[in-house]
């Protein structure tokens, strides 16, 4: 069964600083890896998709990679702001979509 | 497009009653998946649909938990009897094709399940 680890649970870090969000599974037979952000009392929203034949995806401050053969993924967002603040899920998709736990992102401004 | 919709947002129900759920995929996508999100267990898969057909329900945790899609465009998780434990926030997503594997998920916004 596909095991999905994100580290770390929480972090917290001040305005403008990078957040390095990490991502790690235990089957590397993926078929793509999905970024989502989930904000309190409300839905996923997909931030970035990677298919497995890719090495990166970015979206403006937005960067994702994937190792594949290390089953690792790693999200970082650039100069970080406030409104960042969430909890970011890491999704692998092989026979059914199996998230992680979650990193909360606390910005302070 | 409006995305994948919900229904109720909230719902708030007494033990022993029946509590159904609602969700109308993103038109166009054959793929449909139910979770559930508790503190303590994440996001859980309880049963998906291709082309309108259950293929997995091996996640329903219980015989209480029953899913139809009697088309493309709509689909229904029920419970009954609830129970206090089945209190969670309930997901409906939907995606292009599970066999392509080149398409992501859409999420819908939930609906907040409260057993009391």
């Amino acid at each position: 069964k596909q095991e999905v680890t994100q580290i770390p649970a929480a972090l917290s870090v001040p305005e403008g600083e990078n957040l390095v969000l990490n991502c790690s599974f235990t089957d590397s037979a993926i078929y793509n890896l999905q970024w989502f952000r989930q904000d309190p009392g409300k839905g996923l929203t997909s931030l970035l998709l990677i298919q497995s034949s890719q090495r990166e995806q970015t979206s403006g401050r937005l960067n994702a990679s994937l190792d594949k053969s290390s089953g690792r993924s790693t999200l970082y967002i650039a100069a970080s702001q406030p409104g960042d603040s969430a909890t970011y899920l890491c999704a692998v998709r092989a026979r059914e979509l199996s998230f992680g736990a979650g990193t909360t992102v606390t910005v302070r401004a | 497009d409006a995305g994948v919709i919900q229904s109720p947002r909230h719902e708030v129900t007494e033990m022993g009653q029946e509590v159904t759920l609602r969700c109308k995929p993103i038109s166009g996508h054959n793929s449909l998946f139910w979770y559930r999100q508790t503190m303590m267990r994440g996001l859980e898969l309880l049963i998906y649909f291709n082309n309108n057909v259950p293929i997995d329900d091996s996640g329903m945790p219980e015989d209480r938990f029953s899913a139809k899609m009697p088309n493309a465009s709509f689909s229904t998780l029920k419970i009954q009897p609830s129970e206090p434990r089945d209190s969670a926030v309930y997901f409906c997503a939907s995606s292009t094709s599970r066999v392509l594997s080149n398409y992501g998920y859409t999420f819908g916004s939930g609906t907040r399940l409260t057993v009391v």
